[in-house]
């Protein structure tokens, strides 16, 4: 049973739109996270959302918390071709140990100049 | 060191055989912890080790996995008698915190890729 779905599956952009991918779930989460991964490379952390609406920046990234902590997404403007890569979502259930993340399938994404 | 070392980057073995897959953890990271990434998947849990002892090998898949850390840093995954759907990348990441940090912040290194033939 897949736990986290992240939509789309893939997605091809033109440098300097704009995107959003989605991460959803049926299941409550205590919090989510989101990662990038390069080929070749193990996840990197971007950030970590813990309270539902939550949103948070990261430069050109906008994440947000879904009120209900089911759901989250994660905006990028002005994609460039250093954004490509695969995005995971990951959260750990209400009183869960927090190592355990659960991983969704991930979104790659490319961004061509 | 500075980050998440694995080795060997790529394992390439047969049917049947045995291989070991090493992680050496960032200084000073008491946890530690391996994840699956079969191709077009995201990376599932398999063990996470508190210091020497395994705290929770709940994600291994059957008894042909088996890991150990005897000296609370570098750790080994152990496959036995490999199997062709055994084939993925193999994550280990090492964090600062235990588990009942709400901070606790994971750091993943490069991953072993292994392929069964």
């Amino acid at each position: 049973t897949q736990l986290l779905e992240q939509s789309p599956q893939f997605l091809s952009i033109q440098e300097g739109e704009n995107l959003t991918v989605y991460c959803n779930s049926s299941s409550v989460f205590s919090s989510l996270q989101w990662y990038r991964q390069e080929p070749g490379e193990g996840p990197v952390l971007l950030v970590t959302v813990v309270t539902g609406g939550e949103v948070k920046k990261l430069k050109r990234l906008t994440f947000q918390f879904g009120d209900a902590r089911k759901d989250s997404s994660l905006h990028i403007t002005a994609a460039q071709p250093g954004d490509t890569g695969l995005y995971l979502c990951a959260g750990r259930k209400p009183g869960g140990s927090n190592y355990k993340l659960t991983f969704g399938k991930g979104t790659l994404l490319t961004v061509n100049p | 060191g500075a980050g998440v070392s694995q080795t060997p980057s790529n394992k390439v073995t047969e049917k049947g055989k045995y291989v070991e897959l090493r992680c050496d953890p960032i200084s000073g990271h008491t946890a530690l912890y391996w994840y699956r990434q079969s191709l077009g998947q995201g990376p599932e849990f398999l063990i996470y080790f508190q210091g020497t002892g395994a705290a929770d090998d709940s994600g291994l898949p059957n008894d042909r996995f088996f890991a150990v850390r005897p000296e609370g840093s570098v750790s080994t995954l152990k496959i036995q008698r490999t199997e062709r759907g055994d084939s993925a990348v193999y994550l280990c990441a090492s964090s600062l915190l235990g588990s009942h940090s709400g901070a606790n912040v994971l750091t993943f290194g490069a991953g072993s890729r292994l392929t069964v033939l």
